[in-house]
């Protein structure tokens, strides 16, 4: 069975604080995709990073980094000096390929609040 | 970057009638699309999966002929959600994807209140 978690519900840090947020899944699939997304206030779904399973490189965009490790199926994200704007439900994904239909799983969600 | 656009964004509607929500791909051709419900502070629920012509998978649990999903071409599908009542009321969101991606691109959501 394939499954997400986030086992961070709520995060509340300081501007300026650098954040982790936490996803570890499971699957027994060899081949597979791992994706964050962040969902502001306004509902939108803002896509930010996808990884297959055969790269575990680490990668890091600006202020954010993720830190993918096969040994404890996790895939976690980082958030450096975190901003205001940085407030958001962010989600972790795991994509399994079900016949002609590819299906995300998603976990839970962290709300990150970053305070001024 | 490819876009979906999802419309209407907010739609209030009486028990009893019938919504519509679009999601249409903007500059690609979309040859599966994905329908979620989402309810306050918890995560997306896949609704159904729908490949252009053809009919839409439905997630165990979710009723055929209450959401109504067509994808006719592959720029567009619609949601109907037949017969609303308040406990339909939810945030819908749209995903459009291709053959290689179908994790991207999302739609801006549709907030449902059935009054």
């Amino acid at each position: 069975a394939q499954k997400v978690t986030q086992a961070q519900t709520e995060i509340s840090v300081v501007e300026k604080e650098d954040v982790t947020l936490d996803c570890v899944y499971e699957t027994r699939d060899t081949t597979y995709y791992l994706f964050w997304y962040k969902q502001p206030p306004s509902g939108e779904l803002v896509f930010l990073i996808r990884r297959n399973s055969f790269d575990e490189q680490n990668e890091i965009s600006g202020r954010y980094s993720w830190n993918f490790q096969k040994s404890t199926s996790s895939f976690n994200f980082t958030i450096t000096a975190s901003q205001v704007v940085d407030s958001a439900v962010y989600f972790c994904a795991l994509r399994v390929d079900a016949g002609n239909n590819r299906k995300l799983i998603w976990g839970l969600g962290t709300s990150l609040a970053v305070n001024p | 970057g490819a876009v979906v656009s999802q419309h209407p964004s907010r739609v209030i509607c009486k028990s009893g009638t019938s919504v519509k929500i679009e999601c249409r791909s903007l500059d690609f051709q979309a040859t599966t699309m994905f329908w979620y419900r989402q309810f306050p502070k918890q995560s997306l629920m896949l609704m159904a999966t729908s490949n252009e012509g053809s009919k839409a998978t439905y997630e165990q649990g979710v009723e055929k002929d209450k959401f109504l999903i067509n994808h006719a071409s592959l720029t567009l599908s619609t949601l109907t959600v037949t017969s609303a009542h308040p406990e339909d009321s939810s945030f819908y969101i749209c995903s459009a994807g291709t053959d290689l991606r179908t994790e991207a691109f999302f739609g801006q959501g549709t907030r449902l209140t059935v009054v």
